[in-house]
């Protein structure tokens, strides 16, 4: 059964300090790799998807990293509009799984 | 319209009775999918349309749960008898081609009392 972790479950970092989410998987053939972002009382927002160990994709503050177990989400000097739940999700043969998501707080 | 759409936002309904949520999604995307969120947890996947057609139900939870795609286009998602555990809140998203990037709506918050 595909499996998606993420870690911490929060974070809480002063506003300009860098840091990274991890996600951690298990997939049976991975078809891709999604991040989204979630505020509160909103539905998921598309970020990235990564496709093949190696890739990386960039937006902003935000980067986006893959390996064959793991995936990061770099964060580099955020500010508070940053704060918000940070999901992971991987897609095997079938349908998307999600993690529990990061919830991520900037502190001005 | 320029996204996804979900009615009603919010319902609120009785243990027992029986409630219906509706998906608008972009037009133009074939792929249609119906996710559930508990508080603090991620989207739990409950099926999936391409087209018409169901392509993968296996995560409706039981026989209480039915969703419909009848002209490939809108969706809804129906609960029979409903229970107090089925309160979270219903996400859908669609994609352009199956397992492309999905767009989420805001979802329907259900609150059975």
């Amino acid at each position: 059964e595909d499996q998606v972790t993420q870690s911490p479950e929060a974070l809480r970092l002063q506003e300009g300090e860098s840091s990274s989410l991890n996600c951690s998987y298990t997939v049976s053939g991975l078809r891709g790799l999604f991040w989204y972002r979630q505020d509160p009382g909103k539905g998921p927002e598309f970020l990235f998807t990564l496709y093949s160990a190696g890739e990386e994709k960039e937006k902003e503050r935000l980067k986006a990293t893959l390996t064959k177990k793991e995936s990061f989400l770099h964060i580099t000097a955020p500010k508070p509009e940053d704060s918000a739940t940070y999901l992971c999700a991987v897609l095997g043969a079938q349908k998307l799984v999600f993690g529990q998501g990061t919830r991520l707080t900037i502190n001005p | 319209g320029a996204g996804v759409s979900q009615t009603p936002s919010n319902k609120v309904t009785e243990k027992g009775k029986y409630v219906e949520l509706r998906c608008d999604p972009i037009s133009g995307h074939t792929a249609l999918y119906w996710y559930r969120q508990s508080l603090g947890q991620g989207p739990e996947f409950l099926i999936y349309f391409q087209g018409t057609g169901a392509a993968d139900d296996s995560g409706l939870p039981n026989d209480r749960f039915f969703a419909v795609r009848p002209e490939g286009s809108v969706s809804t998602l129906k609960i029979q008898r409903t229970e107090r555990g089925d309160s979270a809140v219903y996400l859908c998203a669609s994609s352009i081609a199956l397992h492309t990037e999905a767009f989420f709506g805001q979802g329907t918050r259900l609150t059975v009392v």
